[in-house]
C-alpha cells in the first residue's frame, strides 16, 4: 500500500524557518517525481515545489522562490521541504504528493497533510 | 502562468441529479488536466487525468471531457458521498496551477 506521511508542522514565528518531511512507503520512491502542495485555511490548492527523480530538475512557485528548498533522500525514502523567512501567508496545510508518471502528470497519491501556522 | 477558472463556485444539487462542473484554462493545456475531489479534513483524491481517464477505483458516474481550454467534469447521478469540493489542475507546463474549486452541496 502506498503511503505518504508528512511531519514537521506546527506553530512558527514570522521570519523563522520551516522544515517538513514526507516519509514514503509501499513503492520505489527513487522512481517517482514528487511535489509539495499547500492549502491555506478555507482556501484552494496551491502547488509549491517539484523535484524529479535523481533531483535533476527542481521547480518552485513564485510565492516561495528564493525562500524554499526541496530535496529528497532516496536511500531513506524521504522527501523534504525547507521554507525560510516565513510569512503569515505561509500558514497552510502542506501536502506531499506523488507524480503518477514521468515529470508532467497528475498527482496520484497524497499525504494527509501537515498543518503549519505562522503567527507571532 | 496559466490561470484555471472553475465555475460555478458553488453548485447546489439533489442526490440522484446530474452535476456538471466547468474548468477553463487561460491558454491551451491540450488534454493535460486532472480533476480532484476533496472532502473536509481530507487530502485531495484524484478522479480524472488526461482530461477524460478515470483514476484507479473511481466509479463510472464520474466522467471528464474537453481539450485545449475548456473542460468539464460530469457526475451522472450524485450520491451522498459525492458532496465535496472539486478542483481542476493543469500539468501542461510549469508552474502547475489549480482552479479555485467548485463546492457541490446538497
Amino acid at each position: 500500500e502506498v503511503q505518504l506521511v508528512e511531519s514537521g508542522g506546527g506553530l512558527l514565528q514570522p521570519g523563522g524557518s520551516l522544515g517538513l518531511s514526507c516519509a514514503t512507503s509501499g513503492f520505489t520512491f527513487s522512481r517517482y517525481s514528487m511535489n509539495w502542495v499547500r492549502q491555506a485555511p478555507g482556501k484552494g490548492l496551491e502547488w509549491v515545489s517539484y523535484i524529479s527523480t535523481s533531483s535533476t530538475t527542481i521547480y518552485y512557485a513564485d510565492s516561495v522562490k528564493g525562500r524554499c528548498t526541496i530535496s529528497r533522500d532516496d536511500a531513506k525514502n524521504l522527501l523534504y521541504l525547507q521554507l525560510n523567512s516565513l510569512r503569515d501567508e505561509d500558514t497552510a496545510v502542506y501536502y506531499c504528493a506523488r507524480v503518477f508518471y514521468g515529470s508532467a502528470s497528475h498527482f496520484d497519491y497524497w499525504g494527509q497533510g501537515a498543518l503549519v501556522i505562522v503567527s507571532a | 502562468e496559466i490561470v484555471m477558472t472553475q465555475s460555478p463556485g458553488t453548485l447546489s444539487v439533489s442526490p440522484g441529479e446530474r452535476a456538471t462542473l466547468s474548468c477553463r484554462a487561460s491558454q491551451s493545456v491540450r488534454n493535460n488536466i486532472a480533476w480532484y475531489q476533496q472532502k473536509p479534513g481530507q487530502a485531495p483524491r484524484p478522479l480524472i487525468y488526461g482530461a477524460s481517464t478515470r483514476a484507479t477505483d473511481i466509479p463510472a458516474r464520474f466522467s471528464g471531457s474537453g481539450s485545449g481550454t475548456e473542460f468539464t467534469l460530469t457526475i451522472s447521478s450524485l450520491q451522498s458521498e459525492d458532496f465535496a469540493v472539486y478542483y481542476c489542475q493543469h500539468y501542461n507546463n510549469w508552474p502547475l496551477t489549480f482552479g479555485g474549486g467548485t463546492k457541490v452541496e446538497i
